[in-house]
């Protein structure tokens, strides 16, 4: 049964970068079949996508995030990783990494999940 | 872009039949998914491509997409299913994920 689990700071100073990582396991990070996605949801608000990465490095980004945002893929590590520079306030949320399975007419569905963490932007 | 509109909140009374609804522009030609999220939990899908139950899923969850709405039910409504529920699709035309603001399930 594959797993995701997201791991990094919790706590990130304004204008500085968010870093997190999502540790796969078991099953391949390497398979065609999907992708690798992170999602955001502030406190107490909806769900956001940032974006999502595939075995070949490839990415796809939100056109929100586009200018800040990184994803990267380790497949020695079994595991891929968010940056998000120069956050705000706004950037504070629970970040899930989750992986995406292709959907019949476009675009992917979400599953699994990882259990998600905090991270808060704050001086 | 493109938007999803859902009913911030729908109640029902256990034993009865939940449908939330998820509105956008020509959905009915979109794959749309459902999740059910609990406080603190992270989301589960629990319909897929409109229509589909992933495996462990309730037979009383149900999905249906035509025109402009997409609806997911929940029949005999139990006071589990009490949650937070997103309906989701790609947004062909700006290359990117779109969910619903969400709907609230309460069990009466």
């Amino acid at each position: 049964q594959l797993q995701l689990q997201e791991s990094g700071s919790g706590l990130v100073k304004p204008s500085e970068t968010l870093s997190l990582t999502c540790a796969v396991s078991g099953g391949s990070i390497s398979s065609i079949a999907y992708t690798w996605n992170w999602i955001r949801q502030p406190p107490g608000k909806g769900l956001q996508w940032i974006g999502h990465t595939h075995h070949s490095g490839s990415t796809v980004y939100d056109p929100s995030f586009r200018s800040r945002v990184a994803i990267s893929i380790d497949r020695s590590k079994n595991q891929f990783s968010l940056n998000l520079t120069s956050v705000t306030a706004a950037d504070s949320a629970v970040y899930y990494c989750v992986r995406g399975q292709r959907a019949v007419f476009d675009g992917n569905w979400f599953d699994p999940w990882g259990q998600g963490t905090l991270v808060t932007v704050s001086s | 872009s493109y938007v999803l509109s859902q009913p911030p909140t729908v109640s029902v009374a256990p034993g009865q039949t939940a449908k939330i609804t998820c509105g956008g522009n020509n959905i009915g030609g979109k794959s749309v998914h459902w999740y059910q999220q609990k406080p603190g939990q992270a989301p589960v899908v629990v319909v897929y491509d409109d229509s589909d139950r992933p495996s462990g899923i309730p037979e009383r969850f149900s999905g249906s997409n035509f025109g402009n709405t997409a609806t997911l039910t929940i029949s005999r409504v139990e006071d589990g299913d009490e949650a937070d529920y997103y309906c989701q699709v790609w947004d062909t035309t700006n290359d990117r994920v779109v969910f619903g603001g969400g709907t609230k399930l309460t069990v009466l």
